[in-house]
């Protein structure tokens, strides 16, 4: 079975520091891939990454940056110089590689969620 | 260009009634899920199709809730006789058709209400 633990329930910090969301992923699976949603209090997921399983570039966009590491099952997300928009509870997820298609359309599993809250 | 739609944005029933919710993908998506998420929680699988074809069904899927995508374009999510814990956001989110998991873009979501 999958699984993804998110540790960190809440997160609060000033306004402008860095901050790092850990995500820690089970699955059998040889192939599969990792994704992070934004759910700001409006309420709709918003997508922000994916990543395959048998890439492991680090990858940044902006202020945000996501690091990969297979040999300890993380996917971690990190914003840098953060703003009070960037409030929201986010969310890692795992799909595995999809028992119809051959190329991975299982339902997402996600983690439960880290609030994060920037404050100004 | 629009997103995921779902409809009713809200919806409260009393317990026992049948409730129905209603998913429009994004046109070219050929890909729908359901999930459910309650308070606190992140969203959970319910079920998903390709096209027409409902291929893969959680075991949180009792035999009250029954999905359907006729045409292969919008779907319904039906739960018969609703009880106190069916009470959540009910989620729709549609995906491009490939070998690859291209990401799943999400709708607002209905809001369930069990009395």
């Amino acid at each position: 079975a999958q699984k993804v633990t998110q540790a960190q329930t809440e997160i609060s910090v000033v306004e402008k520091e860095d901050v790092t969301l850990d995500c820690v992923y089970e699955t059998r699976d040889t192939t599969y891939y990792l994704f992070w949603y934004k759910q700001p209090p409006s309420g709709e997921l918003v997508f922000l990454i994916r990543r395959n399983s048998f890439d492991e570039q680090n990858e940044i966009s902006g202020r945000y940056s996501w690091n990969f590491q297979k040999s300890t099952s993380s996917f971690n997300f990190t914003i840098t110089a953060s703003q009070v928009v960037d409030s929201a509870v986010y969310f890692c997820a795992l799909s595995g590689r999809g028992m119809y298609s051959g190329g991975g359309a299982d339902g997402l599993t996600f983690g439960k969620g880290t609030h994060l809250i920037i404050q100004p | 260009d629009t997103g995921v739609s779902q409809n009713p944005r809200h919806k409260i029933t009393k317990r026992g009634q049948n409730v129905t919710f209603r998913c429009d993908p994004i046109s070219e998506h050929n890909r729908l899920y359901w999930y459910r998420q309650t308070l606190g929680q992140g969203p959970e699988f319910l079920t998903y199709f390709q096209n027409e074809a409902q291929l893969e069904k959680s075991r949180l899927l009792s035999d009250r809730f029954s999905a359907e995508r006729p045409k292969g374009s919008f779907s319904t999510l039906e739960i018969q006789r609703t009880e106190q814990g069916d009470s959540a956001m009910y989620l729709c989110a549609s995906s491009l058709p490939d070998r690859v998991p291209y990401e799943q873009y999400f709708g607002p979501g209905t809001r369930l209400t069990v009395t």
